[in-house]
């Protein structure tokens, strides 16, 4: 069966690393996304990609990089952790709406990261 | 500016009464919204669109123009409703997602 998965699925890592979470899916869905999910806030879009070689940045994008460099992955990078960036992290896919998709976001499990 | 509001961090039922969880949208177009359900120790999940019109575990909603609300109602409040409800309005490709709604159905 078709799914999302993230990992790893904890992460605890100290203030000034680099991190890296994982998205996969085998969705073969052209559009990734990726969220933070904090009390309060709800869901916030960090980065997403429509396809292939193409990222857009979202509405909390400071401190994060994405790449895609094929369907299945969009990894998500935190240059230099920092404490505001302790979250839960959510990946997601979807078709395009020109594929007549219903562009419902199937969504991974998520991340929970704590940044000492 | 494109925006879903939430108003309730908490909703508190007992079984059997009836439920409705509020949301509104500021959008500049014709919307489409869906309401999102996150059960515990599970993956946020797709619940219901407005386009469909559907009822999903008892659950709808519909869409006012006039009010520019999409709020979730069930007549009967089951325990196995308690979880965290988004509402979401559609941008292009992207979601727009509320701060959400945990809704608590005690026995």
């Amino acid at each position: 069966d078709a799914e999302i998965t993230q990992s790893p699925r904890h992460k605890i890592t100290e203030t000034g690393r680099q991190v890296t979470l994982a998205c996969h899916q085998t969705w073969n869905h052209n559009n990734m996304f990726w969220y933070r999910q904090d009390l309060g806030h709800g869901l916030r879009l960090i980065h997403y990609s429509y396809g292939v070689q193409d990222t857009n940045k979202g509405e909390v994008s400071d401190g994060y990089s994405v790449s895609r460099s094929n369907t299945e992955d969009l990894p998500l990078t935190l240059e230099s952790a920092a404490s505001s960036q302790t979250s839960v992290y959510f990946c997601a896919s979807s078709e395009n709406i020109g594929a007549g998709g219903y562009n419902e976001q199937f969504f991974g499990p998520g991340t929970r990261l704590t940044v000492l | 500016a494109q925006r879903v509001t939430q108003p309730e961090k908490l909703l508190s039922v007992f079984k059997g009464a009836p439920v409705e969880l509020k949301c509104n949208y500021s959008y500049s177009g014709s919307p489409e919204l869906f309401w999102y359900v996150q059960y515990s120790r599970q993956r946020l999940q797709l619940l219901l669109r407005h386009i469909s019109r559907e009822s999903i575990k008892g659950f709808t909603a519909d869409l006012n123009k006039g009010e520019t609300s999409f709020h979730l109602k069930k007549p009967f409040a089951q325990e196995e409703d308690s979880a965290m409800y988004y509402c979401a309005l559609r941008n292009t490709d992207k979601l727009i997602f509320g701060t959400g709604t945990r809704l608590q159905v005690f026995p």
